[in-house]
């Protein structure tokens, strides 16, 4: 099974930097994603990790090391509508739906002013 | 179409209740997926089609859930004498090949049964 943990909710403020932590446990791997979900909206895909280190993506960065079963990921210059939901994600190498993904409850983030 | 579409937005259901709910797949993606998401939860998966057929149903929590995709392309899922517990998001994800990363979710169907 998957096992993935992660804050429920943070805060921060426009214009400063947030690393939303997440940690996992599986049985097979075969990669990490952050995927952002605003409210009532479906999840949208931000980054996929599959080999250790650092992916930068714009204001977005997301980090992965697979012996310490730890991911982050790290928004810079924060904006209002970055107050989003933002679900950790990993997907199995093994079993009969490659590709499966499994999320953790997300990180509720609220960007104030 | 330009991403994945479900429909019904919103379903509200007496219990007791049947109900299908309709995906639309980016066009030529050939796996689809459909997750249930609970209030302040994370998606959960329930079931997995590649083209027509359902290779992994494992997450459907009780024989009143049934999934078709029977020409490879729209799906429908269908809950059957709907129960309280049943109410959730009702996502559904389409990704262009089998071993494609990325998945494109649908906005989802709000299900409330009451």
């Amino acid at each position: 099974g998957q096992n993935i943990d992660q804050p429920t909710e943070m805060t921060a403020t426009e214009g400063a930097i947030v690393q939303i932590n997440c940690t996992y446990q599986t049985s097979g791997f075969n990669g990490l994603f952050w995927y952002q979900q605003h409210a009532g909206e479906a999840p949208t895909f931000l980054s996929y990790n599959v080999l250790d280190g650092l992916e930068e993506k714009g204001r977005f960065s997301s980090f992965l090391s697979r012996s310490k079963g730890y991911s982050y990921l790290l928004l810079k210059e924060l904006q209002m509508k970055d107050s989003a939901s933002y679900l950790c994600v990993t997907s199995a190498d093994r079993g009969s739906t490659l590709g499966r993904l499994y999320f953790g409850r997300g990180t509720q983030l609220t960007v104030w002013p | 179409g330009a991403g994945v579409s479900q429909s019904p937005r919103y379903k509200v259901a007496k219990r007791g209740q049947d109900v299908a709910l309709r995906c639309d797949p980016i066009s030529g993606h050939v796996s689809l997926f459909w997750y249930q998401q609970a209030l302040g939860q994370g998606p959960e998966f329930l079931t997995y089609f590649q083209n027509e057929a359902q290779l992994d149903k494992s997450g459907l929590p009780s024989d009143r859930f049934f999934a078709e995709r029977p020409e490879g392309s729209v799906s429908t899922l269908k809950i059957q004498r709907t129960q309280q517990e049943d109410s959730a998001v009702y996502l559904c994800a389409s990704s262009e090949r089998v071993s494609s990363y990325e998945q494109y979710f649908g906005p989802g169907t709000r299900l409330t049964v009451t």
